[in-house]
Parts: structure tokens; C-alpha cells; sequence
């Protein structure tokens, strides 16, 4: 069973650079999520999708885009890389809207020098 | 808008010893309120829980209940092994907060000592 998988683990980049978080999922959910986790913060949703073809915004989603072309895959983009980025991403699946449980990816590591 | 606030980390217990994590919430409606662990290295995954006031949610010798009165969902365990050294997220999802979006609290790290 291979859930949530997002790729890269880890990833460095530099000021003003772009990069794509991969996420797939083959449990076939409708519902794909974003988060960041900064230390101390908890989990902040950045964008959602309720299916193919269908984004929107999360709490922070300033410096980042997503799009949803196949039930199956939600790429994050980071256009221009700050050091602000730098976090912790994990993309999140679930069957139902609520009170459903969420699948959670292992994570990509992203520092932004 | 909707809110989990839970306890301060790190928690350091010896093994066997009782755990309890505080966990409270401001939300309009009756959410459903969820405990997640994150191990090292991985992501976060469901422990337990509770969809409306009084249910108990339990899993792996961890319980939690659903209080309305003190809106707190506290998790406990009467023995921690080393293997519980995690960090735990206390959550909510609601009608309030939309049903396809989460409020997560900011974790608590637990660590057991053998």
C-alpha cells in the first residue's frame, strides 16, 4: 500500500529559485490537502482541493500555487523561494470531508538559502 | 475562528508511567476533535477519535474523551512504552471551520525513558 507519496524528501535551494513539490495518492480521495509545519506552529493549511480541477486557498497560501489535473496528483509550486519557505510540507488525502481521517505523506524538507 | 490550544512540550516520562496531554478548543458547532502522532521521521497518522459530546475514543491504550462542558479532549495512557516517543497533535474539524478543513494544535513531544 503505498497511500500518501510526496517527493522530494529533502530539497535546499536558493533565494529566488522555483521547485515543485510532487504529492500522488492512490486510495482514490477526492480531497487533497497542503500543510507546512514551522516549529512551535503546528500545522498551516496552505491550499485544498475538493477534487479534479478544483483549488483553493488555505491559511497561508501567499508564494505558492497548486493545481489538480487528476484525482491522484496535487503538486505545490513555490515560484520564487524565500527564506521563509523554509519548512517542513505535507500533502494529506482524505475519502470524506469531515469527520473523515487524513492520510498524511512522510514529508519534504525544504531549506531556502 | 476556531482554535485547539494543547500543552507545552517536550514531556518526559519513564516508562510505565501515566501520561496525560492537555488538549482544549474554541469552535462554533459541535466539531469533531481528533489526537494524531507523528514518529520520527514520519508523517502524521490517526490515533483516535470523537465525533460528538461524551464519546471516548481509544486505540493502542490511548483514550480521549469528547467533553462539551470544558471543550477539552485530553489524551491519556495508563503505562507509556519508549515506542509512544512521538509527537501528538490534538484536532478539529467542524462546520464552523468548514468540513474539509482542519485545525491542528501545535504538538506536544513526549519522551519516554526506559
Amino acid at each position: 500500500n503505498a497511500g500518501v507519496t510526496q517527493t522530494p524528501k529533502f530539497r535546499i535551494l536558493k533565494i529566488g529559485q522555483s521547485m515543485t513539490l510532487q504529492c500522488t495518492q492512490d486510495m482514490n480521495h477526492n480531497y487533497m490537502y497542503w500543510y507546512r509545519q514551522d516549529p512551535g506552529m503546528g500545522l498551516k493549511l496552505i491550499y485544498y482541493s475538493v477534487g479534479a480541477g478544483i483549488t483553493d486557498k488555505g491559511e497561508v497560501p501567499n508564494g505558492y500555487n497548486v493545481s489538480r489535473s487528476t484525482t491522484e496528483d496535487f503538486p505545490l509550486r513555490l515560484e520564487l523561494a524565500a527564506p521563509s519557505q523554509t519548512s517542513v510540507y505535507f500533502c494529506a488525502s482524505s475519502y470524506s470531508p469531515g469527520p473523515g481521517e487524513l492520510f498524511f505523506g512522510e514529508g519534504s524538507r525544504l531549506t531556502v538559502l | 475562528g476556531d482554535s485547539v490550544t494543547q500543552m507545552e512540550g517536550p514531556v518526559t516520562l519513564s516508562e510505565e508511567a501515566f501520561l496525560t496531554i492537555n488538549c482544549t478548543y474554541t469552535a462554533t458547532g459541535y466539531p469533531s476533535l481528533f489526537w494524531y502522532v507523528q514518529y520520527p521521521g514520519e508523517g502524521l497518522q490517526l490515533l483516535l477519535k470523537a465525533t460528538k459530546a461524551d464519546d471516548k475514543g481509544s486505540n493502542k491504550g490511548f483514550e480521549a474523551t469528547y467533553r462539551k462542558e470544558t471543550t477539552s479532549f485530553h489524551l491519556e495512557k495508563g503505562s507509556v512504552q519508549v515506542s509512544d516517543s512521538a509527537v501528538y497533535f490534538c484536532a478539529l474539524s467542524g462546520p464552523s471551520s468548514g468540513t474539509y478543513k482542519y485545525i491542528f494544535g501545535t504538538g506536544t513531544r513526549l519522551k519516554v525513558l526506559a
